[in-house]
């Protein structure tokens, strides 16, 4: 059974503050996925990354996907209380997604 | 672009009662997929179809659930005979593609069920 890693479970900090989101596991995917999700609504896809080493920016978040594709870390720069909410990461197997339990981001102004 | 669309939001059901969910993939998307969040827990995979075929269907329940994705018409999860444990939220998320190394599945609203 493939599982996922998620730390921290839960993260509180200041506006301004940066942060960083570990996804791991014992298994090798094919790609990682990492979410947003609102109260109430479902998963946003963010970022897919595919290459062991990948590293993508998406503004202020920055992705990283393990050399052996089994871990990825979602970075926060300078947050920003709109970047408050569950974030999650998935990784492809086979058909389907395999969820991390998720980080609940709170940030504080 | 409509996203994944799914109806209802929210359904109430008594137990006994059958529930049934309906997800409309984003256009162009022939591969849907359902997966279930229960209260404090990660979503967890369901069931993965495409037109008139289920695919993978692991995740699924043994008994009282069933899905389709029928050639006209949007997939439907059906949940019969509800009992209180099937009170969670039911995402359905499609894909364009086969399942390989970049694809990405887009998520509807999710259906809210609650069972009383």
């Amino acid at each position: 059974t493939q599982l996922l890693e998620q730390s921290p479970q839960f993260l509180s900090i200041q506006e301004g503050e940066n942060l960083t989101v570990y996804c791991n596991s014992s298994s090798v995917f094919s790609s990682l996925q990492w979410y947003r999700q609102e109260p109430g609504e479902g998963p946003v896809l963010l970022v897919t990354v595919v290459t062991g080493g990948e590293v993508k920016k998406l503004k202020r978040l920055t992705f990283q996907f393990g050399d052996a594709r089994k871990d990825s870390s979602l970075h926060i720069t300078a947050a920003q209380p709109g970047d408050t909410g569950l974030y999650l990461c998935a990784g492809l197997g086979g058909n389907k997604l395999v969820f991390g339990a998720g980080t609940i981001l709170r940030v504080k102004s | 672009n409509a996203g994944v669309m799914q109806n209802p939001r929210h359904l109430v059901r008594r137990r006994g009662q059958e529930a049934r969910l309906r997800c409309s993939p984003m256009k162009g998307h022939s591969h849907v997929y359902w997966y279930r969040q229960l209260p404090e827990e990660g979503l967890k995979f369901m069931v993965y179809l495409q037109k008139e075929n289920i695919i993978d269907e692991s995740g699924m329940p043994k008994e009282r659930f069933s899905a389709e994705f029928p050639k006209e018409g949007p997939s439907i999860l059906r949940i019969q005979q509800v009992v209180r444990g099937d009170s969670a939220a039911y995402f359905c998320a499609s894909s364009p593609r086969l399942a390989g190394t970049d694809n990405e599945q887009f998520f509807g609203p999710g259906t809210r069920l609650t069972v009383l």
